[in-house]
């Protein structure tokens, strides 16, 4: 069972230049998040979605745009990185019935990104 | 707003000694608690989580009470080993709030032989 994977580890961007962050899960889960991992700042939010089709912003979405065209893949993607979007950064996703807010997330391995 | 604070690290301790990490939490209503554990190079991974007042989460011999009269759910070993050492994050999630897991800043541990 491959959980939540994440692609690629890791990647050196320059100033102004775009990638996208892959994700996917093969547990069926409805939820799923990007998170983005700060030196001693814990995770913040950046975008999340509740299921296919449907995605809303997070904490600090500025700089980022997300896609959920199936239940398995929400890539995220980055348009003109700038050094302050070096980071860690995960997805994770979780099964949730409606008004069910205790449920485990799963978190992949992370992807650390450098921009210079 | 709802917001979770965690002690700051690094929490240093000698094998088999007694761990505390403090999680307090700003939420109305009744929230679920967790706590996660981050191993090196790895992503996050539940380890306890309670869902009501006076719950005790536990697993691998790690416990933490929710305690709703001082918003705590703070964590706990009696005997930490080496291969404790990680990040802990404490974290909270409400049925109203757009967010669904809150995180703190997390708490480095580091154990030593």
């Amino acid at each position: 069972n491959a959980g939540v994977t994440q692609t690629p580890k890791f990647r050196i961007l320059k100033i102004g230049q775009s990638m996208t962050l892959q994700c996917a899960q093969d547990m069926n889960h409805n939820y799923m998040y990007w998170y983005r991992q700060d030196p001693g700042m814990g995770l913040k939010l950046i975008y999340y979605s509740v299921g296919a089709g449907i995605t809303d912003k997070g904490e600090v979405p500025n700089g980022y745009n997300v896609s959920r065209s199936t239940t398995e893949d929400f890539p995220l993607r980055l348009e003109l990185a700038a050094p302050s979007q070096t980071s860690v950064y995960f997805c994770a996703s979780s099964y949730s019935d409606p008004g069910e807010w205790n449920t485990e997330a799963f978190f992949g391995q992370g992807t650390r990104l450098t921009v210079v | 707003g709802n917001s979770v604070t965690q002690m700051e690290g690094p929490v240093t301790l000698s094998e088999e000694a007694f761990l505390t990490i403090n999680c307090t939490y700003t939420a109305t209503g009744y929230p679920s608690l967790f706590w996660y554990v981050q191993y090196p190079g790895e992503g996050l991974q539940l380890l306890l989580k309670a869902t009501k007042a006076d719950d005790k989460g536990s697993n691998k011999g790690f416990e933490a009470t929710y305690r709703k009269e001082t918003t705590s759910f703070h964590l706990e070993k009696g005997s930490v080993q080496v291969s404790d050492s990680a990040v802990y994050f404490c974290a909270l999630s409400r049925m109203d709030s757009s967010y669904k897991l809150i995180f703190g800043s997390g708490t480095r541990l580091l154990v030593r032989p």
